[in-house]
């Protein structure tokens, strides 16, 4: 069974700081690994994703993710943080392309400080 | 980019009245869409699993005779509540992976259902 853990539902950055948000996922096989992002009463966006090849990703809006096999981890980062990142954003894992599952990590929300 | 509909955005119904919500792709065929569940404050919970043309598969506690789905074609599923409750309230979200292989999830813009 795979699994997604977010450490940190909240938090807190200064525009312009680094923004590091914390991912770890657990599964039988190579993974698939998304970042999503939620606006209030909103769908999720795909931000980025990873599914073989180069380890760092890079997907929209400045963000970028790394994963680290040896760790489990897959966290996303942002060297600058802007006002318009303040939202919520989940780690998923897939078991695989297809049509495999897609299990949700509890998700972390972003809060910037002018 | 691909796009998927949801519609509607919002609906507040009585008790005991049913809902449908409906979930499409706009420009790409998808013969599996998936409805969530997201509570206040919470992840996203998969309700099931809804294949075009085939019975839609549930995860396990969520009640198949609730919650139809019907996936009637490559563009178009429904979710309805049937006899809905106030505990029935919540946002769902739809979403469709196109028919190839790697292929992320393109969400709806979920629909705020409130039973009063």
């Amino acid at each position: 069974a795979q699994s997604v853990t977010q450490l940190g539902s909240h938090v807190s950055v200064s525009e312009g700081a680094l923004v590091l948000l914390r991912c770890n996922y657990s599964s039988s096989v190579p993974p698939y690994l998304f970042w999503y992002v939620q606006y209030p009463n909103q769908g999720l966006q795909l931000l980025l994703k990873y599914t073989t090849g180069a380890t760092l990703v890079k997907g929209i809006n400045g963000f970028e993710a790394e994963f680290k096999k040896s760790e489990t981890s897959f966290h996303l980062t942002k060297p600058s943080a802007h006002m318009s990142d303040a939202a919520e954003y989940f780690c998923a894992v897939s078991e695989g392309g297809g049509y495999q599952k897609v299990t949700f990590g509890i998700g972390t929300k972003l809060q910037v400080i002018p | 980019g691909a796009v998927v509909s949801q519609h509607p955005s919002w609906v507040i119904c009585k008790s005991g009245t049913s809902v449908k919500i409906e979930c499409r792709s706009l420009d790409f065929q998808a013969t599996t869409m998936f409805w969530y569940r997201q509570f206040p404050k919470q992840s996203l919970m998969l309700m099931a699993t809804s294949n075009e043309g085939s019975k839609a598969t549930y995860e396990q506690g969520v009640e198949k005779d609730k919650f139809l789905i019907n996936h009637a074609s490559l563009t178009l599923s429904t979710l309805t509540v049937t006899s809905a409750h106030p505990e029935d309230s919540s946002f769902y979200i739809c979403s469709a992976r196109e028919d190839r292989e790697v292929s992320p999830l393109h969400f709806g813009n979920g629909t705020r259902l409130t039973v009063t």
